[in-house]
């Protein structure tokens, strides 16, 4: 039943390690989306696709690399982590604009990133 | 530069009281989608309630209400008979017609007295 799905919910790692993030829907959406949430509950967007083709790249360091298979899945790679990326990441949905222009970001539970 | 901002960081009510969060964002497009979404300590983001912009009559979902002024860029949040279960961070988006990107304010964070 779950709507969109990302594992893992926690992910404790060392700095300069590297570690993914795998991100699921299956609502039909074809657009994905990943948030940064900071220590402030700020929710930043940091990439989105739109049936695979990536369609927003804020400015995120490029030891960020996101990844769409399909359009049900966006994944998102951190490599050499650093202190600073200690954050609540979301992926989340949306039907885009080709259909439902007031549709909603439907969310993940989160995956919260502590790099020690 | 689109911006949200919610201006009060933390509100508090009584239980079964009313409150109204504030929302005003800066855009010079006349189309656009507006949401309230609820943070509960679960950190699971949940919608609470959507106005499209070109529609004036303000959007109610049970207890929770809107007041959408367009000329005034304002989208208020109203919750009556506060609950317990209410208390949350209240985040408001928008998101331009035509757009991909929702854009979020800061965040209210809201207390519930019982």
């Amino acid at each position: 039943d779950t709507a969109v799905s990302q594992t893992p919910k926690y992910l404790v790692t060392q700095m300069g390690n590297d570690k993914s993030i795998k991100c699921e829907q299956n609502l039909g959406h074809d657009t994905m989306y990943w948030y940064k949430q900071d220590s402030k509950k700020f929710l930043k967007i940091m990439f989105s696709y739109n049936n695979k083709e990536l369609i927003i790249n804020e400015t995120v360091p490029n030891r960020f690399s996101p990844k769409s298979p399909d359009k049900a899945h966006l994944n998102l790679h951190i490599n050499s982590l650093e202190l600073g990326d200690s954050a609540v990441y979301f992926c989340a949905s949306s039907q885009g604009r080709t259909r439902g222009e007031n549709s909603p970001l439907h969310f993940g539970n989160g995956t919260r990133l502590t790099v020690t | 530069a689109q911006t949200v901002t919610q201006s009060q960081p933390e509100m508090s009510v009584q239980e079964a009281e009313t409150v109204t969060l504030s929302c005003t964002y800066d855009t010079s497009e006349s189309d656009y989608y507006l949401f309230w979404y609820k943070q509960p300590p679960s950190r699971q983001m949940i919608l609470v309630i959507r106005q499209e912009a070109y529609k004036q009559q303000n959007a109610t979902e049970n207890r929770f209400s809107v007041n959408f002024q367009k000329a005034a860029k304002s989208f208020s949040l109203k919750i009556s008979d506060s609950q317990l279960g209410d208390a949350a961070m209240y985040f408001c988006a928008y998101r331009p017609h035509g757009t991909y990107k929702y854009i979020f304010g800061t965040g209210t964070r809201l207390k519930v007295l019982a």
